[in-house]
């Protein structure tokens, strides 16, 4: 197993380009999530999806969109770069109890992120 | 704003001396759980504690969870030098999937 697996692991966009940061995972997981990472800080949660078709927001949202057409791919879209989504992603995958909340989360390597 | 707080936000110990961080959080839970990151890398699981449990030990790991207190802790004992990471609280909401994280706390063991 591949685990959690991100493309790329590093980019530099300019202020105002889009692109989509891809998340993969080969468990069967149901429920997939998005985070950024600031130094000195922990995680902060972007987007997350329950299962395919389904996602929702987190904490810190604006500035990105997400899909979940099949169980595998969540990929995360920004819409128009800024210099404060300058950050390293972590995707991460989990099994769901339903309303018992999560089991561990299996986390991707990350991808860092600039933007000037 | 952030529902863990870790304390101490840095620990330095000398190998073979036990480590105890501290987490508090805001709000009902249905889990806690602890990772750790090595500088640069994701986050690896280490340990999840669910809230109608009081204490989990895995290895050279013991977790303990208050609920009155909304507060957990996390000891390592006889520390290596490899233990030496970033330790990060994660709390699920009730009635909810918002994985919240603390800010961490460093830990550097000494050789």
């Amino acid at each position: 197993n591949a685990g959690v697996t991100q493309t790329p692991k590093f980019q530099v966009l300019k202020t105002g380009q889009s692109m989509t940061l891809q998340c993969a995972q080969d468990m069967n997981h149901e429920y997939m999530s998005w985070y950024r990472q600031d130094p000195g800080m922990g995680l902060r949660l972007i987007h997350y999806s329950v299962g395919a078709g389904i996602t929702d927001q987190g904490e810190v949202p604006n500035g990105y969109n997400v899909s979940r057409s099949t169980t595998e791919d969540f990929p995360l879209r920004l819409l128009s770069a800024a210099p404060s989504q300058t950050s390293v992603y972590f995707c991460a995958s989990s099994y769901s109890t339903g309303t018992s909340g999560l089991y561990e989360q299996y986390f991707g390597p990350g991808t860092r992120l600039t933007v000037t | 704003s952030q529902q863990g707080e870790e304390d101490p936000q840095a620990l330095s110990i000398q190998e073979g001396e036990n480590a105890t961080m501290n987490c508090s959080y805001k709000t009902s839970i249905n889990n806690l759980q602890w990772y750790r990151q090595n500088s640069g890398r994701g986050l690896v699981h280490l340990i999840l504690i669910r809230s109608n449990e009081r204490e989990k030990h895995s290895g050279r790991l013991r977790v303990t969870l208050d609920t009155s207190k909304k507060s957990s802790s996390l000891l390592i004992t006889a520390s290596r030098a490899a233990d030496t990471a970033s330790y990060f609280c994660a709390t699920d909401t009730t009635g909810g999937f918002k994985t919240i994280f603390g800010a961490g706390t460093r830990l550097f063991v000494k050789a």
